[in-house]
């Protein structure tokens, strides 16, 4: 099985800022990974596909990148809404792998 | 309304089984491979398994193959999960989601943009 691992586990920072979750996978995967945001008590909802590509009407301060075994997800101005835990999860084989999640909250 | 909507949760024994439904509106079900994704109390997301949309192949996590059967009746527009020989480690909120697009010439890559509530299964004597 791909091992995803994200980091850090928890991030704490200010409204304004910007911030950066990397994702390193075991294996190569190409650009065949993704991010979703979950909110408490919510389903997780997807904001980026294909590593780089943002989902219809996700806000645009939210982008992603890497290729290969590393991957970035960044949020260009942390907003109080975007408190929630984010994960990447690779398709490129089965069985799909999530990251551990990274709880983000505002400090 | 484009929606998914989970149902046959609930509190079950060990080594019982269960069985999930998730109903799909709004959008054409045939179209799209199907997953479930579970994730136990304040635990993170652990995918499940997947069914293409014309139900030729099915995968699972290592954790659940051999007791977990994911099907799908497209003529209901319906996914289920067929769950065996339960253990206290599936105890989670059992989520249905929307895959890969496969109405093309070729499939769109398999990001799940579309979720259900979730259903919640517990295992405890």
């Amino acid at each position: 099985d791909i091992q995803m691992t994200q980091s850090p586990s928890s991030l704490s920072a200010s409204v304004g800022d910007r911030v950066t979750i990397t994702c390193q996978a075991s294996q190569d995967i190409s650009n065949y990974l993704n991010w979703y945001q979950q909110k408490p008590g919510n389903a997780p909802n997807l904001l980026i596909y294909d590593a780089s590509n943002l989902e219809t009407g996700v806000p645009s301060r939210f982008s992603g990148g890497g290729s290969g075994t590393h991957f970035t997800f960044t949020i260009s101005s942390l907003q109080p809404e975007d408190i929630a835990t984010y994960y990447c999860q690779q398709y490129d084989n089965v069985p799909y792998t999530f990251g551990q999640g990274t709880k983000l909250e505002i400090k | 309304q484009v929606q998914l909507v989970e149902s046959g949760g609930g509190v079950v024994q060990p080594g019982r089984s269960l069985r999930l439904s998730c109903a799909a509106s709004g959008f054409t079900f045939s179209s799209y491979g199907m997953h479930w994704v579970r994730q136990a109390p304040g635990k993170g997301l652990e995918w499940v398994a997947v069914i293409w949309y014309d139900a030729s192949n099915q995968y699972y996590a290592s954790s659940v193959k051999g007791r977990f059967t994911i099907s799908r009746d497209n003529s209901k527009n319906t996914l289920s999960l067929q769950m065996k020989r339960l253990r206290a480690e599936d105890t989670a909120i059992y989520y249905c989601a929307r895959g890969s697009d496969c109405s093309g010439t070729t499939c769109l890559p398999d990001a799940f943009n579309l979720w259900g509530p979730g259903t919640a299964v517990t295992v405890s004597s």
